[in-house]
């Protein structure tokens, strides 16, 4: 099936950090959505991009819709203890109904 | 109240069981997804249904089947579980869409029911 190579896997920063992470393909989507995910519990949408080069804010984070069309990015600043969880991009292709995930990036924040 | 809910939370069963995951929903929504989430794995499709009388595999779709019994209910069954398939189970939901928007992308997600098969 399609691949979004999403990374890094695992980031382990401090508290006050800031992060960044991302998705590639080598193909073209036309959506970009990016998740995350607390301990036991589903992913809860963060930022949805619809557009080529747009950039999307909530609050202390930010994410990039590639210009390419082919990745995304997601950054979070200052990071704080709650931020503590799994990160996932989702893209829906080109003509598919269906999305399809990244591996997730797992954060961990030392105090 | 949650928008998505999922029945049981946690299972454990034994290898050859056939065994029922249930998914509710009161947003309103036309389509659900069943996903699979395994570490290191992220989320894989295993059934969707656009509307109750749609019914579509996704990429894992062997050795499940589904039921959309209303709008508001998509249930997944195992027929005679095994223990590859312990793993946790998500239920989503998203909005048909209207003309021009593409809100039916966003997919809004259970809280997940931890299987495992002994």
């Amino acid at each position: 099936g399609q691949q979004l190579n999403q990374s890094p896997q695992s980031m382990f920063i401090q508290e006050g950090e800031d992060v960044s992470m991302n998705c590639t393909s080598s193909s073209i989507f036309n959506t970009w959505l990016w998740y995350k995910q607390d301990p036991g519990e589903g992913p809860v949408l963060l930022i949805a991009l619809y557009k080529a080069g747009e950039l999307t804010s909530n609050g202390r984070l930010t994410a990039q819709f590639g210009i390419t069309r082919k990745d995304s990015f997601l950054n979070i600043s200052a990071s704080i203890p709650s931020d503590v969880g799994i990160y996932f991009c989702a893209g829906q292709l080109v003509g598919a109904q269906k999305l399809v995930f990244g591996q997730g990036t797992r954060l961990t924040i030392n105090p | 109240d949650a928008d998505v809910t999922q029945t049981p939370r946690n299972r454990i069963t034994k290898t050859g069981k056939r065994i029922m995951l249930e998914c509710s929903q009161t947003k309103g929504h036309d389509r659900m997804y069943w996903y699979r989430q395994d570490p290191g794995l992220g989320l894989r499709l295993i059934y969707y249904s656009f509307d109750v009388k749609d019914i579509n595999k996704g990429e894992i779709s062997d050795g499940y089947s589904v039921s959309r019994q209303a709008q508001a209910k998509f249930s997944l069954s195992l027929e005679s579980a095994i223990p590859n398939q312990t793993a946790l189970y998500f239920c989503a939901t998203s909005d048909h869409g209207t003309s021009g928007s593409r809100s039916y992308n966003e997919q809004f997600f259970g809280p997940g029911t931890r299987l495992t098969v002994l």
